[in-house]
């Protein structure tokens, strides 16, 4: 069974830094998904990825498959990206393997 | 295209009652998957459905919770008797496929138990 940690479980940071969040996992998977959840309770997918690096924005992701490991960066973080980040991967290698969360990171952003 | 839909957006019931929770996937989308949040556990996932199939209902925390999928756009997650422990928010996601494929959120159901 695949176990999903991520780091830190809370950051604040200034508005304008650099921000990376970690995600390790312990069994070889197909892809890894990147949620973000506001405040309000709503979840949005911010990537899916399988290898090497997916930007979007501000928001970059990258994994390394060999290392089970991924981060999440935010580039000239702003108030709004103040949000739980949370990672998720397959529980296995099985096509048909349910999906396991980590337990998220707690994002605030202070102007 | 409108996005996952679940209603009610908020449900307060007392203990022993029923509850009927429900979604309308993304169309085109042939995978379903009802999760809950909870502080204490956060984000869980209870069953998902392939083409209206439950796949892998080992999620679900007793024969109390129930889920459906009678056609490719409507689910139902049904809870009978209710508890207070139920409490949490319930969230259904739709995807094009089941593994690795991107999930979309609907904006949850919180539910209150009394």
């Amino acid at each position: 069974k695949n176990e999903v940690e991520q780091s830190p479980q809370n950051l604040t940071a200034q508005e304008g830094e650099f921000i990376t969040i970690n995600c390790s996992y312990s069994v070889g998977i197909s892809a890894l998904h990147w949620l973000q959840q506001h405040p309000g309770g709503g979840i949005v997918s911010l990537f899916m990825l399988s290898s090497g690096k997916k930007k979007h924005g501000r928001l970059i992701a990258t994994i390394n498959i060999q290392e089970k490991h991924s981060s999440l960066h935010i580039t000239a973080s702003h108030p709004r990206d103040s949000a739980v980040y949370i990672c998720a991967v397959p529980g296995g290698m099985n096509r048909d393997d349910k999906i396991i969360f980590g337990k998220g990171t707690r994002l605030h952003i202070l102007p | 295209d409108a996005g996952v839909i679940q209603s009610p957006r908020h449900e307060v019931t007392e203990m022993g009652q029923e509850v009927t929770l429900r979604c309308k996937p993304i169309s085109g989308h042939n995978s379903l998957f009802w999760y809950r949040q909870t502080m204490m556990r956060g984000l869980e996932l209870l069953i998902y459905f392939n083409n209206n199939v439950p796949i892998d209902d080992s999620g679900m925390p007793e024969d109390r919770f129930s889920a459906k999928m009678p056609n490719a756009s409507f689910s139902t997650l049904k809870i009978q008797p209710s508890e207070p422990r139920d409490s949490a928010v319930y969230f259904c996601a739709s995807s094009l496929r089941s593994s690795g494929g991107e999930q979309f959120f609907g904006p949850g159901t919180r539910l209150t138990v009394l």
